[in-house]
């Protein structure tokens, strides 16, 4: 059962613009989530959880449980935020990732 | 090191051969996992080990593939008569353990290749 689900392979903004990365999750219960990023070359690291509801590198996340979502979103991108992005939703031990958004973005 | 640390970084091996991935946690993380990142597939759950108990096997896409930790530390992960689609990027991840609500912490991969 997909249980995490991000509908965008691939997102393009401009420098300067806002950006939203969409995350959608199937758990009945209480979940945990997270965003993970990986940046060219490096290794895939945490972003943000959203227990922790705090702002990192200008991003956050709210988790709405009526809507089973947990978008990922920035007022302003910068260049240095393209990357791959994944989300993902624990469970007990278990990590479940999304497919992941490559975002680009544009000078 | 501080992080976790994954060998090789890069293997080309020939369709049929055996190959051998290899996983050092960071020191004190008692729970670790194995992934494989595929273009378009995200992170897909193989293999989970956490102390002493039975390891989750039950991402493990076939008989061909198989994982150890030993002492609870080093994990090697195994497969065996390498296919084609076995070529993809294997990534390695460990946290503090049970019951915590800490982070995965990820190797580089080991990108494996074959022919």
């Amino acid at each position: 059962a997909q249980r995490v689900t991000q509908p965008e392979k691939l997102l393009s903004v401009f420098k300067g613009a806002p950006v939203e990365l969409k995350c959608n999750y199937s758990y009945s219960g209480s979940p945990e989530l997270f965003w993970y990023v990986q940046y060219s070359r490096q290794r895939l690291q945490l972003l943000l959880r959203h227990i922790s509801r705090e702002s990192i590198k200008g991003f956050t996340a709210d988790l709405n449980k009526g809507e089973t979502s947990f978008h990922l979103k920035k007022p302003f991108a910068q260049e240095e935020d393209s990357a791959m992005y994944y989300c993902a939703l624990r469970t007990g031990n278990q990590f479940y990732f999304g497919t992941g958004t490559s975002l680009t973005v544009i000078p | 090191g501080a992080g976790v640390s994954q060998s090789p970084s890069n293997k080309v091996t020939e369709k049929g051969k055996d190959v051998e991935l290899r996983c050092d946690p960071i020191s004190g993380h008692t729970a670790l996992y194995w992934y494989r990142q595929s273009l378009g597939q995200g992170l897909e759950f193989l293999i989970y080990f956490q102390g002493n108990s039975a390891p989750d096997k039950s991402g493990l896409p076939s008989d061909r593939f198989s994982a150890e930790r030993t002492g609870g530390s080093v994990s090697t992960l195994t497969i065996q008569r390498t296919q084609q689609e076995d070529s993809a990027v294997y990534l390695c991840a460990t946290r503090r353990g049970v019951g915590n609500t800490g982070e995965l912490f990820f190797g580089e991969g080991s990108r494996l290749t074959v022919l």
